[in-house]
This record gives structure tokens, sequence and C-alpha cells, in this order.
């Protein structure tokens, strides 16, 4: 079975500073997908940003990026001019590649982003 | 851009009853969710369905528990008894067919149901 492990429960950030959000994960897979949702206080769960782990090279949306590191099973997000609507928690989540695979999330991380 | 949509937004039962939450996926899409998020934790796993019958069920998804797809639109999570600790916030998910390119083709969430069990 498949865990993913976010160790830091809160995190804060200045407006227009930058933020990297940890996550691990453990698998035996060696092909799967990694996701960070976002949910703010209407809590939404709305996709952010996405990784498969075939490719090495890292994903990135505008100010959203991830640090992939396969070997290590660690997938952090960095956002980038963080703004006061990416106040949020965030949700690390790992799919397998199977068509019907579901998503397994980690217990989330709350970001505040300070005017 | 279509939507999955969830209703009611927020349901109050009594402990014991019965209730249906039901979900509008996107309507191209063969595979449906339901996750469960308990105030303050994390969204967990409760069951996947497709081509009209469950795919994987959690430990969670118990006998109290069953889904239905009634119409070829909806897709419904009914509880039969409510217990307390059934209060949550309850998604639904949905993703399109093929199982080629998973990553063009992420679950999209719908906004989800509050329930509260008294």
């Amino acid at each position: 079975a498949q865990t993913v492990t976010q160790s830091q429960p809160e995190m804060s950030v200045q407006e227009a500073e930058t933020v990297t959000l940890s996550c691990t994960y453990d698998t035996s897979e060696n092909n799967y997908y990694l996701f960070w949702y976002k949910q703010p206080p209407s809590r939404q769960m709305i996709l952010v940003i996405r990784q498969e782990a075939y490719k090495q090279q890292n994903a990135t949306e505008n100010r959203f990026s991830v640090n992939f590191q396969k070997a290590a099973k660690s997938f952090s997000l960095k956002i980038s001019d963080s703004q006061l609507g990416d106040t949020a928690m965030y949700f690390c989540a790992f799919a397998s590649t199977g068509a019907n695979s579901k998503l397994t999330f980690g217990k989330g991380i709350t970001l505040s982003v300070r005017p | 851009e279509p939507e999955v949509t969830q209703t009611p937004s927020h349901q109050v039962t009594q402990m014991g009853q019965e209730v249906i939450l039901r979900c509008v996926p996107i309507s191209n899409h063969l595979y449906f969710y339901w996750y469960r998020q308990i105030l303050g934790q994390k969204v967990e796993f409760l069951v996947s369905f497709y081509n009209n019958e469950i795919s994987e069920k959690s430990e969670i998804f118990d006998d109290q528990f069953s889904v239905e797809r009634p119409d070829g639109s909806n897709f419904t999570l009914k509880i039969r008894s409510t217990k307390l600790e059934d209060s949550a916030m309850y998604f639904c998910a949905s993703r399109p067919g093929t199982a080629i390119a998973y990553s063009n083709q992420p679950q999209h969430f719908g906004d989800g149901t509050r329930l509260s069990i008294l």
C-alpha cells in the first residue's frame, strides 16, 4: 500500500515571497502520478499541479512548481510570488497508473499568506 | 468548463437516519469516486465505481454504505443508518475513460457535501 506523508502541519509566508511545502511518499511501484491539491476555506478541492513519475522534468504551472526526487521519494511544491489567495490547505496525493486508480492523500498542510 | 456538481451542499440528519448524497459527474467521464474528509483530517478514499459496479472500496466503506448510478447521470452515496462519526465532508470525483495518459485526465472534484449527524 502507498503512503503519503506531509510532516509540516502549517506554514506561513509573507506576500510576494516564496514558500516550499514538503511531501514524501512510499511505494514499491516504478511508475505512478503525484499531485498537489489546494483546499481553500470554501472546502473545494482544486488541482494545482501534477507530475508523472517517469518524467524527469519537474512540472510547472505558472507560479507553482515541484521538486520531484524519485529516488528520495520526495515531491515538494514551491509557490513563488505568494498571493493572499494562496492561503489554503494543501494536500499531496499519489495515484497508481491503473485506469481506476484512487488518490491517496497526505494529511495536508495549512498555508497562511501574510499581507 | 464542465464541473462535478454535488447536492446538497450541507445535510443535517438525525443519527440512525438514512441519507443520500448526490453527485452529477462530468458527462463524458466514466470513473467515479467518493472520498470523505472528517473535519481537520486528511481526505480518505471510500469507493470507486466503473461500468456500473464497484471497482474498489476501502475498509471505511462497510455495509452501511452503498453507491448507485441510477439514471446514467447521477451518482449517489447512501448511508443507511448514520452514526455520529459519519459527520464529514463528502467529495465526489470523476475522470474520463481511457487508461492511457492518466496525467492528462486527473480526477475532477465536486465542491463537497457537508454531512452533520446530530
